[in-house]
């Protein structure tokens, strides 16, 4: 069972709405979270990075969330834009295992005019 | 255009040929990755130099082999590749090694094995 679940797997909203994306984790001992968005034939790009003692950070129109007790993170998108149409990747990384990055399996966003 | 450059952008090579993917950085970081990345799923950690010493390396075939001649550089040199193969590569780099520095990733290396 992967240790990042992301949901949902895809998502289809209309430009100008709002959206959360999910991320659960059973990564442990937890060191920090990401949020990655991937545009189609590029690389990721990191949106926000949170430690256990961080509860939100926020770039631009995308806001993350973190609740290191439930394991629960969210990437909430203001106002949505064409471009923001990418694959929504989180990551979770261990203590002591500073390269032990756990990916999910990301969520698909769409935002249709 | 992103701070990590991948070349070449695309590749198809047959199964015997021997090629290299190539990857710099003039952040000043001195860590840096290779993934390997299929369609519709999330990359996967080959490979990680940290102050161009091999720190990881995620029980990746040997017909993948990974140099950092310096701590700009990172090379991939392929051979004898499975049509599996086939996928995204892609390059990334941070300050260090240490957890709570965002990766800086390269567009990527599109192969296709024939």
């Amino acid at each position: 069972k992967n240790q990042v679940e992301q949901s949902p797997q895809s998502l289809i909203i209309l430009e100008g709405k709002n959206c959360t994306l999910q991320c659960n984790y059973t990564v442990s001992p937890f060191s920090n979270l990401r949020w990655y968005k991937q545009d189609t034939g590029r690389g990721p790009v990191s949106l926000t990075i949170m430690t256990f003692s961080e509860n939100t950070k926020s770039n631009g129109r995308y806001t993350a969330t973190l609740d290191a007790d439930t394991k629960q993170s969210s990437l909430h998108i203001t106002a949505s834009q064409l471009s923001d149409s990418a694959s929504y990747i989180c990551v979770v990384s261990a203590i002591h295992h500073n390269n032990d990055m756990r990916f999910g399996a990301g969520t698909r966003l769409t935002v249709k005019p | 255009d992103t701070e990590v450059t991948q070349t070449p952008k695309h590749l198809v090579m047959g199964m015997t040929n021997k090629k290299s993917l190539k990857c710099e950085q003039h952040m000043g970081h001195r860590a840096m990755y290779w993934y390997k990345q299929k369609a519709k799923k999330p990359p996967e950690l080959m490979f990680v130099y940290s102050y161009e010493k091999l720190s990881i390396n995620e029980s990746v075939p040997s017909r993948f082999s990974p140099e950092c001649p310096n701590s700009s550089l990172l090379n991939l040199h392929l051979h004898a590749l499975q049509p599996e193969d086939s996928a995204l590569y892609l390059c990334a780099s941070s300050q260090d090694g240490a957890g709570n520095q965002p990766q800086h990733f390269g567009d990527g290396t599109r192969l296709s094995i024939l």
